[in-house]
Order: structure tokens, then C-alpha cells, then sequence
């Protein structure tokens, strides 16, 4: 079983709609998760970060965060074309000591005009 | 603000040959340093990471070593590179071992 993983895609939006990218993990005790963007041939940009339960907002994008589904998403309201990328979601466990942060493969995403 | 500089941006080297990727901070101190690779189709794959000068912690063994020569560089070496070490190479740093902000990377091709 893979410890973080993610639907490859390609998931493809008309321009406007809302994206929603979806995460799952099998760490259990998992404290911090990541949704980080990487454009093609480009390093990754972390773009939200979210530690509790619920919900978090910055701008057009929403994480969601549900510990005891050991679930994460990532809404992205309004899609435009420039938000076509691969979006990697990263969760770092929480057993104490260094805990690395693990990467999903990616969900390619791509916003039709 | 803090910058991540990596170099070189792309290289080609035959395979047994040397290799030197070099990270380097600015803008912050004891930053927490880390080496990824990504490889083709694949997730980020941690390398090493160094929480300060002279410490570095490997997570897979390969043919790859890391230094960390001064508290803001972090430096990537292979003695003899083989073909599986193709791949987009990334240093990333970490002002508190939670969010991590990557350098724009080294695309590695061995032939």
C-alpha cells in the first residue's frame, strides 16, 4: 500500500468550474499535509499547508482536512487555465523525532477554456 | 525573503563519470536542507537531508553522497554515476521541519 496516494489523472475542468483534488494516506498518526503545484519541467511550489481538521481557505483554494478518513483535498474555485499543472500532495507523519515528508506521484490537472 | 539557488540547471554526463550538484540558501540561517529526485512518471524520492553543518541522514542506500560544507550549502556527489540516476534532482529547505520550499532543480541525464 502506497503511504500517500493520489489519482494520476488527467482530471480535466472547463475554465470557471470548481477542481477538486483528492488524497489519501495510510499514516495514521500523520500531523502536517502539503498541496504543492508543479508546472511541467518546473520544481514544485508549495501553495497550502493545513494541520487540523476542516477547512482552510486562501484565495481560490481550499484544503480540506479529515484526519479520521486520513483524507486531504485541494478545491480550486474559478480554474483557470494557468492552474494546469501536476498538484503533489505531501504529508508528514507525527510520531516524534524527524518525521519525512512523503509525496504523492501527482494528479495532473487541466483546465480547458 | 529567502532564495534557493541550484546548479547546474541541466546536465549530461556518461555514465561512470563524477558528479557535483551544489544548493545553496540565502536569506536565512541553520536552515533544515534536503536532496530529492524525481524521476520520470515517479514521486519525489528523499535523498538526504541535513539539519546542520557536517549532519546528513540518507534515506535510501545508492551510489550517492551528500555534504553540507557550510550552514547554507548542501552539495550532491556520485563518485561513478549509473543510468538509474537520471532524473530531475531538487534541494529544498525548511525553516522548521514542516514546510519545505524547493530550488528550481538539475535535470540529469546519464548516458
Amino acid at each position: 500500500q502506497k503511504e500517500v496516494e493520489q489519482n494520476s489523472g488527467p482530471l480535466s475542468v472547463p475554465e470557471g468550474a470548481i477542481a477538486s483534488l483528492n488524497c489519501t494516506y495510510s499514516d495514521r498518526v500523520s500531523q502536517s499535509f502539503f498541496w504543492y503545484r508543479q508546472y511541467s519541467g518546473k520544481s514544485p511550489e508549495l501553495i497550502m499547508s493545513i494541520y487540523s481538521n476542516g477547512d482552510k481557505e486562501d484565495g481560490r483554494f481550499t484544503a480540506q482536512l479529515n484526519k479520521a478518513s486520513q483524507y486531504v483535498s485541494l478545491l480550486i474555485r474559478d480554474s483557470q487555465p494557468s492552474d494546469s499543472a501536476t498538484y503533489l500532495c505531501a504529508v508528514k507523519g507525527g510520531s516524534g523525532g524527524y518525521q519525512k515528508v512523503t509525496f504523492g506521484t501527482g494528479t495532473k490537472l487541466q483546465v480547458i477554456p | 525573503s529567502q532564495t534557493i539557488h541550484q546548479w547546474p540547471a541541466t546536465l549530461v554526463q556518461p555514465v561512470g563519470s563524477p558528479l557535483s550538484l551544489e544548493c545553496t540558501v540565502e536569506g536565512t540561517s541553520n536552515p533544515n536542507l534536503y536532496w530529492y529526485r524525481q524521476a520520470a512518471g515517479r514521486g519525489l524520492q528523499l535523498l538526504f537531508y541535513s539539519v546542520g553543518i557536517g549532519q546528513i541522514s540518507s534515506e535510501v542506500p545508492q551510489n550517492l553522497s551528500a555534504s553540507r560544507p557550510q550552514d547554507r550549502q548542501f552539495i550532491l556527489s556520485s563518485k561513478k554515476l549509473l543510468l538509474i540516476d537520471s532524473g530531475f534532482y531538487l534541494c529544498a529547505w525548511s525553516p522548521t521541519l514542516n514546510e519545505q520550499f524547493f530550488g528550481p532543480g538539475t535535470r540529469l541525464t546519464v548516458l
